[in-house]
């Protein structure tokens, strides 16, 4: 069992849809990156959170510490929020170097 | 400011063969990683580099190696490649500091043929 789980593996959305990727994990953090990664391979971080909630434009991450889980939310989707979204958790002197990635939620956006 | 750079963007190289990936780091972080990302999976740690040592390891066979340069640029190095070495190879730096945020350059795609 992977130690950084994701939920769904592949969703296909409509435009304009509200869309949320999950993200759970069993191991000890000290902070959760989410991170998009185009077709391409290139990896943008897109937040990085240890508590509470942050928001960026359409995009929203949330996590709960004590539940071990984070959520990614993205508000009026658009065809160009298509892409692959990880979760990747911060094991600060585990043995991973550092980060323990989910394999990815990979997002398609219908126009 | 360039951000992580790597270089090459892709590569293609044949069974048996050595091949030197490289990875500049976003300005003022010192520690490198560099991690395997095969196709529809996350990505897989190899090792990571801080003030020239490899400091940590992940499960991957002796025949990946790498070095950090005084600079902070890292190689990765892969002999005796084997068709499953297909995949892409990020590298992410950070400052080596708890809880700082790893920035990812755009990876090599290397294909073993």
């Amino acid at each position: 069992k992977n130690e950084v789980e994701q939920s769904p593996q592949n969703l296909t959305a409509q435009e304009g849809e509200f869309i949320t990727i999950n993200c759970s994990y069993s191991v000890g953090i000290s902070a959760l990156h989410w991170l998009q990664q185009h077709p391409g391979g290139g990896i943008v971080s897109l937040f990085m959170l240890s508590s509470g909630k942050k928001k960026h434009g359409r995009l929203i991450a949330t996590i709960n510490i004590q539940e071990k889980h984070s959520s990614l939310h993205i508000t009026a989707s658009h065809p160009r929020d298509s892409a692959v979204y990880i979760c990747a958790a911060y094991n600060y002197g585990g043995s991973q170097g550092n980060l323990i990635f989910g394999k990815g939620t990979k997002l398609s956006v219908k126009p | 400011d360039a951000g992580v750079t790597q270089s090459p963007t892709h590569l293609i190289k044949t069974r048996g063969q050595q091949v030197t990936l490289r990875c500049s780091p976003k300005s003022g972080h010192d520690t490198v990683s560099w991690y395997q990302q095969a196709l529809g999976q996350g990505p897989q740690f190899i090792f990571q580099y801080y003030e020239e040592e490899e400091r940590q390891r992940g499960n991957f066979p002796d025949r990946f190696s790498g070095h950090q340069f005084p600079n902070y640029s890292s190689e990765l190095n892969v002999n005796a490649l084997l068709l499953g070495d297909s995949a892409l190879y990020l590298c992410a730096s950070s400052s080596g500091q708890p809880n700082t945020e790893a920035f990812f350059g755009q990876g090599t795609r290397l294909t073993v043929v």
